[in-house]
């Protein structure tokens, strides 16, 4: 089947530096990719959706200037957290399918921690 | 806006029989249902686009009543591998964007 790889799987920083986190298709394009933050026990919440050659759309109450996302390519986007703080260290995970519609297939997730 | 699951929580033991409920405000086009491992990412198991689907194997299936907005996914015969929680993912009204319920916790023993 299909299969999106996200690295890394885990990353500690230190409070002030940045963090980019990478997902990518594998296997099909994605014009469209969707990036999660988890908090443990919680549900998949979904921060920005992903729009290859164009601006990513953020959902209500996430700070587009803290997290930059760009999607260069069909098969690769990027999460960058910038000035990382403790509040920030969660479970991101990253999702894309091969067309508008469908299953949706997700990375492994990237653990940060923000010391 | 996320869609409702109920229960919260199940704790079965091996052999039995759990359903899990998703509701949506909203008219529906599509649900999705994905279990997640403690520190995996999810694993999708169905999607169902119609309403009155129902879909699956035997063991895991689920429906979808499209008046009512709700999807059901059934677990019969649980197995320790069934062990998880499952979210239940909605689209709707031409937004292509699945919205995830807060999951339920499945937790199933020996």
């Amino acid at each position: 089947g299909a299969v999106v790889s996200q690295h890394p799987s885990r990353v500690i920083c230190k409070s002030g530096t940045s963090v980019k986190i990478e997902c990518r298709s594998l296997d099909f394009q994605a014009t469209t990719m969707f990036w999660y933050r988890q908090f443990p026990k919680q549900s998949l919440m979904l921060m920005a959706t992903s729009n290859e050659g164009s601006k990513a759309t953020y959902e209500q109450g996430v700070e587009k200037d803290k997290f930059l996302i760009n999607h260069a390519s069909l098969t690769l986007s990027t999460l960058t957290v910038t000035s990382a703080h403790p509040e920030d260290s969660s479970f991101y995970i990253c999702s894309a399918r091969p067309g508008l519609t469908g299953e949706l297939f997700f990375g492994e997730g990237s653990r940060l921690t923000v010391l | 806006q996320q869609p409702v699951q109920s229960p919260q929580a199940v704790i079965l033991r091996e052999g039995e029989d759990a359903v899990i409920n998703c509701s949506s405000s909203k008219a529906l086009y599509s649900v999705h249902w994905y279990r997640q491992k403690h520190g995996e990412a999810p694993v999708f198991l169905m999607i169902l686009l119609k309403g009155g689907e129902q879909k699956g194997h035997e063991k895991i299936s689920a429906s979808f009543n499209e008046k009512k907005q709700q999807s059901s996914l059934y677990l019969t015969a649980s197995q320790l591998s069934y062990s998880g929680t499952y979210f239940c993912g909605t689209e709707s009204g031409g937004s292509y964007i699945p919205t995830f319920g807060r999951g339920t916790s499945l937790i199933v023993h020996p």
